[in-house]
């Protein structure tokens, strides 16, 4: 069964430092997502991006934030700067279509020291 | 505007017994709602939803909800717990207002099952 991939499975930074989060969706899926969850909290909606561009994103995708989907396969989450405040668990997800079902990877582990 | 309320961060069933998980929902548009469960180290993987038509949805691994509009709940059952069943669940909402693209997210409850 198809999934989404995510790498790497932990990350661990000092803070003010560049990360890059990378996502491979499921192939034929045409909408792609960000989400986090810090610890004890709930999962967040960050960003949505379909046609190489984005197309909903909520008030904590500032300008620290970018997406991109450099080829064909992978969608990748920058954090320019990091911040202590943005240590949690960073979800990908892809869907078919808008509307259809999300299909969640596995998440990475971003702990900012 | 949509939010998820989910009662209850941990709930404690006994192996073979009810299991029985509270969600209510608000949205001022019809939703679209599910239920993810995630194990431990692992994703968000989908159990149901539910989108239109039918309001007793049936999901993976015996669960089911029902979607009530006048209640806004879609609680999430399952006649006999399992013990592989324990896990964190979600219960999540989308609608036209976020363009479908916005899946918003209860708290979650971990569910013990106890043998």
């Amino acid at each position: 069964e198809p999934e989404v991939t995510q790498t790497p499975s932990h990350q661990v930074t000092q803070m003010g430092q560049e990360v890059i989060l990378h996502c491979v969706p499921i192939s034929n899926h045409l909408y792609f997502y960000w989400y986090r969850q810090i610890l004890g909290q709930k999962v967040e909606f960050l960003v949505s991006f379909y046609n190489n561009e984005i197309s909903e994103k909520s008030e904590i995708f500032d300008d620290q934030f970018s997406v991109e989907r450099p080829d064909g396969s992978n969608f990748t989450l920058k954090i320019r700067s990091t911040k202590l405040e943005d240590s949690a668990m960073y979800f990908c997800a892809s869907s078919a279509e808008r509307g259809e079902t999300q299909y969640f990877g596995p998440g990475t582990r971003l702990l900012v020291l | 505007a949509q939010s998820v309320t989910q009662l209850g961060s941990h709930v404690s069933v006994s192996e073979g017994a009810l299991v029985l998980l509270r969600c209510n929902y608000s949205s001022s548009v019809p939703p679209y709602l599910f239920w993810y469960v995630q194990y431990p180290n692992q994703g968000l993987q989908l159990l149901l939803k539910y989108t239109t038509g039918a309001t007793l949805v049936k999901g993976i691994n015996g669960f089911e909800a029902e979607f009530k509009k006048s209640e806004t709940s879609f609680h999430l059952t399952k006649p006999s717990a399992h013990m592989s069943d324990a896990a964190e669940y979600f219960c999540a909402v989308t609608s036209n207002s976020g363009g479908y693209q916005k899946v918003t997210f209860g708290i979650g409850t971990k569910l013990q099952v106890i043998p």
